[in-house]
């Protein structure tokens, strides 16, 4: 497809549990972010991918969350013991980056709504 | 660091008014200003991107705007209507990294009927 996917787009699951989120970007960008977003809230960064570089992972709120981007292209984030807390909207963004900056995009996928029981 | 402020952060207006949203930020270093909509429960759809060496970019209704010597940009929405309710969110890009792209809170705009 020609915009980002991301799956499930809803899961419920029990406290204690693991969830694995995926995000498909769109073919040839070379960046992602994921975000999280709480009801009425703003955007939190929680990890950034670019090309074959190290990640920054500057934003993951504990030890309980990891990412990985395989091939440059899919990548999933995972929430291990899931807590009540990690309830929220979670968004990948795909990011053309433009020569020098410019023309850099970001386009978003729809979400996955976590909630934790 | 970059910081994004959103001004209003939320909006009441009736049908067919012309409406501004601001979007200030620290740091005039930037490649480009995006801004998004966001409909409750969703993703951010993209409406404008404005580079570094333009001053606007119209789409539309829409319309935004961008000065980067005092760090602003405007979003100018004509003739409201209420499907254009939801929340607006504006971005700067100066980078990769945790502080590449920074968020606003957002306006929360609701036109009425």
């Amino acid at each position: 497809g020609a915009g980002v996917s991301q799956s499930p787009s809803n899961k419920v699951t029990e406290k204690g549990k693991d969830v694995e989120l995926r995000c498909d970007p769109i073919s040839g960008h070379t960046a992602l972010y994921w975000y999280r977003q709480s009801l009425g809230q703003g955007l939190e960064f929680l990890i950034y991918f670019q090309g074959n570089s190290a990640p920054d992972k500057s934003g993951l709120p504990s030890d309980r969350f990891s990412a990985e981007r395989t091939g440059g292209s899919v990548s999933t984030l995972t929430i291990q013991r899931t807590q009540q807390e990690d309830s929220a909207v979670y968004l990948c963004a795909s990011i053309v980056i433009g020569v020098k900056g410019v023309n850099t995009e970001a386009f978003f996928g729809q979400g996955t709504r976590l909630t934790v029981v | 660091k970059q910081e994004v402020t959103q001004i209003p952060a939320a909006l009441s207006v009736p049908e067919g008014e012309n409406l501004v949203l601001n979007c200030s930020f620290t740091d005039s270093a930037i490649y480009n200003l995006q801004w998004f909509r966001q409909d409750p429960g969703k993703g951010l759809t993209s409406l404008l991107l404005i580079q570094s060496s333009q001053r606007e970019q119209t789409s539309g209704r829409l319309n935004a705007s961008l000065d980067k010597s005092s760090g602003r940009s405007t979003l100018y929405i004509a003739a409201s209507q209420p499907g254009d309710s939801a929340t607006y969110l504006c971005a700067g890009y100066s980078g990769g990294g945790a502080d590449g792209l920074t968020f606003g809170k957002g306006t929360h705009l609701i036109i009425q009927p």
